[in-house]
């Protein structure tokens, strides 16, 4: 089986404060990818970044940067500077390839960490 | 237009009424999904499909049906809807292994009074 906990339900940060989500996985594959997805107000979902297992390398975009630690299954991601329009839902996500555990090539979600951004 | 689409957006329904929720794709892509979307409980996936004769519950799929009409097409069936089944519903697709992402529509609103 897969799980996939964002353990913080909610944050509240004033603008240009700096936040990081929390996302801890647990997969017994060895093969996997691991996802963050933003759920604006409006309802729609928006792909941020794709992680495979292979590739410890954290990743950075702009304000966004994403720390990927196998050691401890956590794929956290960072917003520097944070603004009004980063307020929205964000959901970590998980796939494995179930080569070991069956069932796999399903995206499984955490339970998401809504940010909210004040003046 | 989008690459997945979703109808109705917006949907009030009465308890027992059948109601069919549609999908349609233009990624070419075999894999098709259905999530539904609690606040607190994320995305949990209800049906999903990896191509046209091949469907298969996902973890919550009591109380829906689903019909794979062809690659592009994938709709999600309550038979007798009831009011825990309100819900914003998600469609979404993937490659064959899910490397580059899932697309998903827009959602449908649905509500069961």
């Amino acid at each position: 089986a897969q799980k996939v906990t964002q353990a913080q339900t909610e944050i509240s940060v004033v603008e240009k404060e700096d936040v990081t989500l929390d996302c801890v996985y647990e997969t017994r594959d060895t093969t996997y990818y691991l996802f963050w997805y933003k759920q604006p107000p409006s309802g729609e979902l928006v792909f941020l970044i794709r992680r495979n297992s292979f590739d410890e390398q954290n990743e950075i975009s702009g304000r966004y940067s994403w720390n990927f630690q196998k050691s401890t299954s956590s794929f956290n991601f960072t917003i520097t500077a944070s603004q009004v329009v980063d307020s929205a839902v964000y959901f970590c996500a998980l796939v494995h390839r179930g080569k070991l555990t069956g069932g796999g090539n399903k995206l499984t979600f955490g339970t998401g960490t809504q940010l909210k951004v004040e003046l | 237009d989008a690459d997945v689409t979703q109808t109705p957006r917006n949907r009030i329904t009465k308890t027992g009424k059948r109601i069919m929720l549609e999908c349609s794709q233009t990624k070419g892509h075999d894999r098709m999904y259905w999530y539904r979307q609690d606040p607190g409980l994320g995305l949990r996936l209800i049906y999903y499909s990896f191509d046209v004769k091949d469907i298969n519950k996902g973890e919550i799929s009591d109380g829906y049906s689903v019909s794979r009409q062809a690659q592009a097409k994938f709709s999600l069936s309550l038979e007798s809807a009831i009011p825990n089944q309100t819900a914003l519903y998600f469609c979404a697709t993937s490659d064959f292994q899910g490397r580059y992402g899932y697309t998903f529509g827009s959602g449908t609103r649905l509500t069961v009074v």
